[in-house]
């Protein structure tokens, strides 16, 4: 049982580049989502999906797209990189209490 | 629109000393809280949770929280911390809409 599994661990992109973070479970849950973290910020939400098929926008979704591409899978694209996306990124699933869990990271450098 | 308010960005402690972490919200409805934790280089893992029933909730690793609703008030307590402890945590509240809101962390350094 692997939990939340994140690829790439760490990534440098220059300014307009574009990649793709890709993010599955094996939980089987309903719910996964797609947070930035930084320095004195906390974690804030990029997007979220909160069953297969749907996807709906969270509090930083400037500059990010997604795809929830069936109830395991779930990518976050830069399509062009800037230098304010230099992060670490994190994908988590919910289950029905309430209780997310979280991947290892991502971390992103725009240069 | 919930709100949560971590009061201190860094708390250094002796190993063994007690140590608790402050944790305030505002929600114009229910919530169900939470602590993560999150060690260098990882992801959050959950530390505890409360979403019904007693409010002194116990966690993982020896640490508890106790929820204050009169005081809008969810605080992290260990009695006696390691140095296995150094992390930071992140207090977390959520109405049940799906989204869960994060405070901005506290760090904690336990030093021998």
């Amino acid at each position: 049982n692997a939990g939340v599994t994140q690829t790439p661990k760490f990534q440098v992109l220059k300014t307009g580049q574009s990649m793709t973070l890709q993010c599955a479970q094996d939980m089987n849950h309903n719910s996964m989502y797609w947070y930035r973290q930084d320095p004195g910020m906390g974690l804030r939400l990029i997007y979220y999906s909160a069953s297969e098929g749907t996807t709906d926008k969270g509090e930083v979704p400037n500059g990010y797209n997604v795809s929830r591409l069936n109830k395991r899978e779930f990518s976050l694209r830069l399509e062009s990189a800037a230098p304010s996306q230099t992060s670490v990124y994190f994908c988590a699933s919910r289950d029905l209490t309430d209780t997310q869990y979280f991947g290892p990271g991502t971390r992103l450098t725009v240069l | 629109a919930q709100s949560v308010t971590q009061l201190d960005s860094q708390v250094p402690v002796f190993e063994e000393a007690p140590v608790e972490l402050r944790c305030n919200y505002s929600s114009s409805v229910s919530v169900y809280l939470f602590w993560y934790v999150q060690y260098p280089n990882q992801g959050l893992q959950l530390l505890l949770k409360y979403l019904s029933g007693s409010t002194l909730v116990k966690g993982i690793n020896g640490f508890e929280a106790e929820f204050n609703k009169s005081q809008t008030s969810f605080h992290l307590r260990k009695p006696s911390v390691h140095i296995s402890d150094t992390a930071e945590y992140f207090c977390a509240v959520t109405p049940n809409d799906y989204k869960l809101s994060f405070g901005a962390g506290t760090t904690v350094t336990v030093r021998a």
